[in-house]
């Protein structure tokens, strides 16, 4: 069992490039989740997804894109990198929105540097 | 908005000793969930314990246990017996019927030999 994978592991970007951070989840979860995590600091909720074709903002969402054509994949998408979404991304599922008490599923991250 | 605050950045602990984790958290909701979660250098999130708000009886696992004050929002971990693989960041975390999970800035916790 797979879980939640997540790539690139790391990634350089010039400021002013796009990329597509790629998230893909095995258990059927319907809720999905894009955390960054800046140095010293906990993570911060930039888009999530209660299902296929659903998406909805988090706190921190500028400068990101999202989209969740299927269950399984929900990638993140940056247009225009900036120094400041150097940070590391996590991706994370849940099954169910009916119970609070879902644990999280979390990708092992990935390390981006805007230069 | 829920906020959660953990005023430790840092904390050490000798091997087998025990050491608290403190975290405060703000929320005008009255059913939630808090959890905690340790991240080692690997950088995955791993559950550690998870507390009801509905429940009185604090939450166990194993060396690690919780005191959670809901009238005081405070809800700390304590671990017990340390062990040099508990060295990692551990974030306490607050989760409401809107399904987003709140994260607190994290605490540092070295343990020494």
């Amino acid at each position: 069992n797979a879980g939640v994978t997540q790539t690139p592991k790391f990634r350089i970007l010039k400021i002013g490039q796009s990329m597509t951070l790629q998230c893909t989840q095995d258990m059927n979860h319907n809720y999905m989740y894009w955390y960054r995590q800046d140095p010293g600091m906990g993570l911060k909720l930039i888009y999530y997804s209660v299902g296929a074709g659903i998406t909805d903002k988090g706190e921190v969402p500028n400068g990101y894109n999202v989209s969740r054509s299927t269950t399984e994949d929900f990638p993140l998408r940056l247009e225009l990198a900036a120094p400041s979404q150097t940070s590391v991304y996590f991706c994370a599922s849940s099954y169910s929105p009916d119970s609070l008490n879902e644990k999280l599923f979390f990708g092992s991250g990935t390390q981006l540097s805007v230069l | 908005a829920q906020t959660v605050t953990q005023s430790q950045p840092e904390m050490s602990v000798q091997e087998a000793e025990t050491v608290t984790l403190s975290c405060t958290y703000d929320t005008s909701e009255s059913d939630y969930y808090l959890f905690w979660y340790k991240q080692p250098p690997s950088r995955q999130m791993i559950l550690v314990i998870r507390q009801e708000a509905y429940k009185q009886q604090n939450a166990t696992e194993n060396r690690f246990s919780v005191n959670f004050q809901k009238a005081a929002k405070s809800f700390s971990l304590k671990i017990s017996d340390s062990q040099l693989g508990d060295a990692a960041m551990y974030f306490c975390a607050f989760h409401n019927a809107g399904n987003m999970l709140t994260f607190g800035g994290g605490t540092r916790l070295m343990v020494k030999p």
